[in-house]
């Protein structure tokens, strides 16, 4: 079975800061992976979508690695702001057309 | 805009009661899901389907069924609703147009059931 963690469990930065949430996988055979985010109470909002063979993707202020042979994902926000406050999460495609969700990271960002 | 909709927010239910979860999507999509989060255990996938008429269990199927007469509406039923499925409720779906296995998945705004 597929494990995918995501460390720290929560983080909180001050305003401004830049900060990398982490996402850790044991099997590399993957399709895709995807960053969302989710605010209490609602569903997830994707944010960035890396293909098996590309190595990062940027949106604005994101910007998401990925490493398989180290079985490793970054997500990188820069500058942040306290509307990024939620909770991310990296989503594995492993082509079963099921997905493995990591273990999320609960962000605070204070003003 | 891919969108996916799920048909409520909120929902308060008596135990026991026969309860429909909706979800539809709008970019002919073949693959749709259902996923229940609950605090601590992340989410879990109850059942998914990838055509018409076609529905797979996920990791949590018992005392759910489904059901997929369309390609955009896939239902989530509750035949006898319990405490303990008291939960948040995620539908998803993605394409596998053609035998595309990379593609990005798109998920609702969430479903808030209390089943009292």
């Amino acid at each position: 079975k597929q494990e995918v963690t995501q460390i720290p469990a929560a983080l909180s930065v001050p305003e401004g800061e830049n900060l990398v949430l982490n996402c850790s996988f044991t099997d590399s055979a993957i399709y895709n992976l995807q960053w969302f985010r989710q605010d209490p109470g609602k569903g997830l909002t994707s944010l960035l979508l890396i293909q098996s063979s590309q190595r990062e993707q940027t949106s604005g202020r994101l910007n998401a690695s990925l490493d398989k042979s180290s079985g490793r994902s970054t997500l990188y926000i820069a500058a942040s702001q306290p509307g990024d406050s939620a909770t991310y999460l990296c989503v594995l495609n492993f082509g079963n057309e099921k997905l493995t969700f990591g273990t999320g990271t609960r962000l605070t960002i204070i003003p | 805009d891919v969108k996916v909709t799920q048909s409520s927010r909120y929902l308060v239910k008596r135990t026991g009661e026969k309860v429909f979860l909706e979800c539809v999507q709008d970019m002919d999509h073949e693959n749709m899901f259902w996923y229940r989060q609950d605090p601590g255990l992340g989410l879990r996938l109850i059942y998914f389907s990838y055509d018409v008429k076609m529905k797979e269990k996920g990791d949590i199927p018992e005392g759910y069924s489904v059901s997929r007469e369309k390609k955009e509406r896939f239902s989530l039923i509750l035949e006898s609703a319990s405490t303990n499925q008291t939960s948040m409720y995620l539908c998803a779906s993605s394409t596998n147009h053609r035998g595309l296995m990379n593609t990005e998945a798109f998920f609702g705004q969430g479903t808030r059931l209390t089943v009292v």
